[in-house]
């Protein structure tokens, strides 16, 4: 089984300033880890992926995570935000066989500030 | 290119009234389909899932069922809608990207 829990269901950082969003995640075998995000009324766009290789992953818009296995974490991470950043964003897992189910968090809203 | 199609976009349907949903995938064959269910401030929740024709597995009991007639066309459909059933559907694929989303459908009941 797997699980993803997700810290915050809502966070808010000022324009410029750093984003953090944590992701925790369960799994019994070597998992693959995503990061999506929505937009209001829109379907997911994927940002970053782990799957294996280096656990620093680059994203689209600037994002990035980090996987570390001794933590079970795949937080992620801005720099600088940006208005349109503005989202609700999703951490999810998937198993690197079987059926490739995608067990996502509860997602966490991210209001920025001017 | 590969491409998903899910509609309609938005839909108001009174509670006991019918319930089909759409989804199609261009690009690609036999694809593992997907459906989940964004309910407010709970996460996405899978539905169902296929990995070919007429190959559907429930992963929560509900209202609703699942129909995947052809390879690339995955239906979500329900006899009786309840009040419970509104929120945002989403469709998906497995993509070598990783899932692939449609552009949700907006279900609410009344």
């Amino acid at each position: 089984a797997q699980s993803v829990t997700q810290l915050g269901s809502h966070v808010s950082v000022s324009e410029g300033a750093l984003v953090l969003l944590r992701c925790n995640y369960s799994s019994s075998v070597p998992p693959y880890l995503f990061w999506y995000v929505q937009y209001p009324n829109q379907g997911l766009q994927l940002l970053l992926k782990y799957t294996t290789g280096a656990t620093l992953v680059k994203g689209i818009n600037g994002f990035e995570a980090e996987f570390k296995k001794s933590e079970t974490s795949f937080h992620l991470t801005k720099p600088s935000a940006h208005m349109s950043d503005a989202a609700e964003y999703f951490c999810a897992v998937r198993s690197n066989f079987g059926n490739e189910k995608l067990t996502f968090g509860t997602g966490t809203r991210l209001t920025i500030i001017p | 290119s590969q491409t998903i199609h899910q509609w309609p976009a938005t839909l108001v349907q009174p509670v006991g009234s019918p319930l089909s949903l759409e989804c199609t995938v261009e690009g690609t064959s036999n694809p593992n389909l997907y459906w989940y269910r964004q309910a407010a401030g709970r996460g996405l929740q899978l539905l169902f899932y296929s990995v070919g024709i007429g190959q559907i597995s429930s992963e929560v009991p509900q209202n609703l069922s699942a129909s995947r007639p052809q390879d690339r066309q995955f239906i979500l459909s329900s006899k009786k809608l309840l009040l419970s059933d509104s929120g945002f559907y989403l469709c998906a694929w497995n993509s070598a990207e990783g899932y692939t989303f449609g552009s949700g459908t907006r279900l609410t009941v009344v």
